[in-house]
């Protein structure tokens, strides 16, 4: 258990629908970091967030935003959503700002997009 | 424009073999490269190499970077099962603090 937590576990919706992905980081952390994997295309990083600030942006489209709050939680929301956004979206933490900190990920929700 | 490129895409071994897994990358602006074993769910963190030449070890893994040929390999000596996995190489861009990964390789350990 590497203490980030995301929910939900499993997201199942349709197209055109917007989701709200949620993430506590581990007790102490700063960083939190978003990322999709899908099968075709690996684990792409998309965004990181340092005490409550965007710190890095990577492959995430415009139809998805993220924010992190003042108790360090983050959100990630996915709107007008197409089948190519199923994937699994992991979150994860680290204690520092720099991105090449060692992570630690959370268990990931499976979001099904039909 | 960035890429990470890891070799081979998959392998399967016995028990007891050593393994060599590549990953090859060009990147402006390098600041370290590290390796992450993904088994079935989320990723979990092995190494961060940042200097060229020295390895890095943890029992049986082991890694290290070559700047100049802008390459790392990860060694697994006396594999067990349990390494089954998904190994991913992780470029951290500095300028902009952007992570590229590789597709990943896929170990299989067979008894």
């Amino acid at each position: 258990d590497s203490g980030v937590t995301q929910t939900p576990k499993h997201l199942i919706t349709a197209t055109g629908q917007r989701v709200t992905l949620r993430c506590s980081p581990r007790s102490g952390d700063l960083s939190v970091y978003w990322y999709q994997q899908s099968l075709d295309q690996g684990l792409q990083f998309l965004i990181q967030y340092y005490n409550g600030e965007e710190r890095a942006k990577g492959n995430i489209l415009e139809r998805f935003s993220a924010q992190q709050f003042p108790d360090l939680h983050s959100e990630l929301n996915l709107s007008s959503l197409e089948l190519g956004d199923s994937a699994l979206y992991f979150c994860a933490s680290s204690v520092g700002l720099a991105g090449n900190n060692e992570q630690f990920f959370g268990p990931g929700t499976r979001l099904t997009v039909l | 424009e960035d890429k990470v490129v890891q070799s081979p895409l998959s392998l399967v071994v016995h028990e007891g073999d050593t393994v060599t897994l590549n990953c090859s990358y060009e990147v402006t602006n390098f600041r370290s490269l590290l390796w992450y074993k993904q088994e079935k769910k989320a990723p979990t963190f092995l190494f961060m190499l940042t200097s060229s030449g020295i390895e890095k070890k943890s029992g049986r893994l082991s890694s290290i970077l070559d700047k100049k040929e802008l390459s790392s390999i990860l060694n697994i000596t006396a594999t067990q099962t349990g390494d089954s996995a998904i190994y991913l190489c992780v470029l951290h861009r500095g300028a902009t603090n952007k992570l590229i990964f590789g597709t990943g390789t896929l170990l299989a350990v067979q008894p």
